[in-house]
């Protein structure tokens, strides 16, 4: 049984450019989140969406950041006109419909670079 | 706001027990996780508390007393492997899946 599945795992990206990070829950899971981790920091909640539906979006950025989950294919976290303070980790996560255990399953992350 | 504080490393040796607090300041918050993060992978889920008390997962072992808004994860008979980052992490009933995440602890187990 596959696990969340994130990629690419690095992606540089020039000052300006966009990046696009795909993420594939697990089997059976509907509920994705996405996390960001800098340096040395713990995870700091970004956006938690279910199929079609943006749930809970209040740790995004109000600009150039946008996250979707569509009904078919993965959910994309997107980073327009990336800047160097967007290098980190991201990571996603998802959980089953019935989450009684605050519990989720992370991906291995994608490692974005803005040079 | 949402805050946990947790040291920002331990070292012990092989063989020893280890013991990672974790205080948190919030309200409404709905039970405390553990995850562990290994350089450069995936926070890896190992434990999670609801209640009060002790939950053990083999040679680990949290605890949580919300009443002290304070836990911690005891990990036993170390091993060079659990050499890590772990995590505190707190959820709040009304968004499942949303976790604040403490500043993490490295450990480091020496031979």
């Amino acid at each position: 049984n596959a696990g969340v599945m994130q990629n690419p795992r690095h992606l540089v990206r020039r000052r300006g450019q966009e990046a696009r990070l795909r993420c594939s829950p697990m089997k059976g899971h509907s509920h994705v989140y996405w996390y960001r981790q800098l340096p040395e920091e713990g995870l700091k909640f970004m956006v938690y969406l279910q199929k079609e539906n943006i749930i809970d979006e209040s740790g995004m950025p109000k600009e150039r950041f946008s996250a979707e989950f569509p009904k078919e294919g993965p959910s994309i976290l997107r980073i327009q006109q990336v800047v160097r303070g967007d290098s980190a980790a991201y990571f996603c996560a998802s959980s089953p419909p019935q989450n009684s255990g605050n519990t989720i399953y992370f991906g291995e992350g994608s490692w974005l670079t803005v040079v | 706001g949402q805050s946990l504080e947790q040291p920002s490393e331990v070292t012990a040796v092989e063989g020893a027990i280890v013991q990672i607090n974790c205080t948190y300041q919030t309200s409404g918050f709905y039970g405390l996780s553990w995850y562990q993060q290994h350089d450069g992978g995936a926070p890896t889920f190992l434990s999670y508390n609801a209640l009060d008390g002790l939950e053990e997962t083999g040679r680990f072992s949290s605890f949580l007393s919300r009443s002290d808004s304070y836990g911690y994860l005891l990990l036993q008979e170390l091993q060079m492997k659990d050499s890590a980052s772990y995590f505190c992490a707190g959820g709040r009933g009304s968004t499942l899946g949303r976790l604040y995440f403490g500043r993490g602890t490295q450990l480091t187990v020496w031979p």
